[in-house]
């Protein structure tokens, strides 16, 4: 099992373009998140969903978007690229049939905005 | 809201043993996780608690104490490999529409010198 994959693995964006972070799990999990950690920080939620069509926003979901329109795939669309989004963005995954429910996550992708 | 704190950095010695302590304040506690996350990489699983009391787990255990709102984990027999930021989350019933969704604190950055 390839687990969260997540691309690209690192990005440099102009101010004021937009780009797309693929994120996909083989796991058949429901819940799928995204994450942003800045230097030194923790993890702040920015958009979740609870299956297949169900999306909802996080702490910090200003200046981006999401769609799932499969289990398997949950992109972060950002519009309009601004410094403040230069950041780690982690994709995770978690199952709804099991009490525990971890987050798995994938191994990250890094944003650069100039 | 909830709020969680843990110490921004420690320093341990090779073969020491270590607590890195979490308070939190939640309403609806539903389960606190400990994540290992080494420089660069995406956080790992460490461990799970939801009832009041010790888990250990090999070289690692946390502890919770519910009525507190304090958590600890411990790493025993230090090795050099240990390096990396502990991170602490917590789960709440009162965001059960977001699945499993974590608040994540700012994270414990160990060093382990020889």
């Amino acid at each position: 099992n390839a687990g969260v994959t997540q691309t690209p693995k690192f990005r440099i964006l102009k101010i004021g373009q937009s780009m797309t972070l693929q994120c996909a799990q083989d796991m058949n999990h429901n819940y799928m998140y995204w994450y942003r950690q800045d230097p030194g920080m923790g993890l702040k939620l920015i958009y979740y969903s609870v299956g297949a069509g169900i999306t909802d926003k996080g702490e910090v979901p200003n200046g981006y978007n999401v769609s799932r329109s499969t289990t398997e795939d949950f992109p972060l669309r950002l519009e309009l690229a601004a410094p403040s989004q230069t950041s780690v963005y982690f994709c995770a995954s978690s199952s709804d049939r099991e009490r525990r429910g971890e987050l798995f996550f994938g191994e990250g992708s890094r944003l650069t905005v100039l | 809201g909830q709020n969680i704190d843990q110490p921004t950095e420690m320093t341990a010695t090779e073969g020491a043993i270590v607590q890195i302590n979490c308070t939190y304040q939640t309403s609806g506690f539903n389960g606190l996780f400990w994540y290992q996350q080494h420089a660069g990489e995406a956080p790992t699983f460490l461990s799970y608690n939801v009832l009041d009391g010790l888990e250990e787990k090999g070289r690692f255990s946390s502890f919770l104490s519910r009525s507190k709102g304090y958590s600890y984990l411990l790493l025993k027999e230090l090795q050099m490999k240990d390096s990396a930021s502990y991170l602490c989350a917590v789960r709440s019933t009162m965001n059960n529409n977001a699945g499993n969704m974590l608040t994540f604190g700012g994270g414990t950055r160990l060093m382990v010198k020889p």
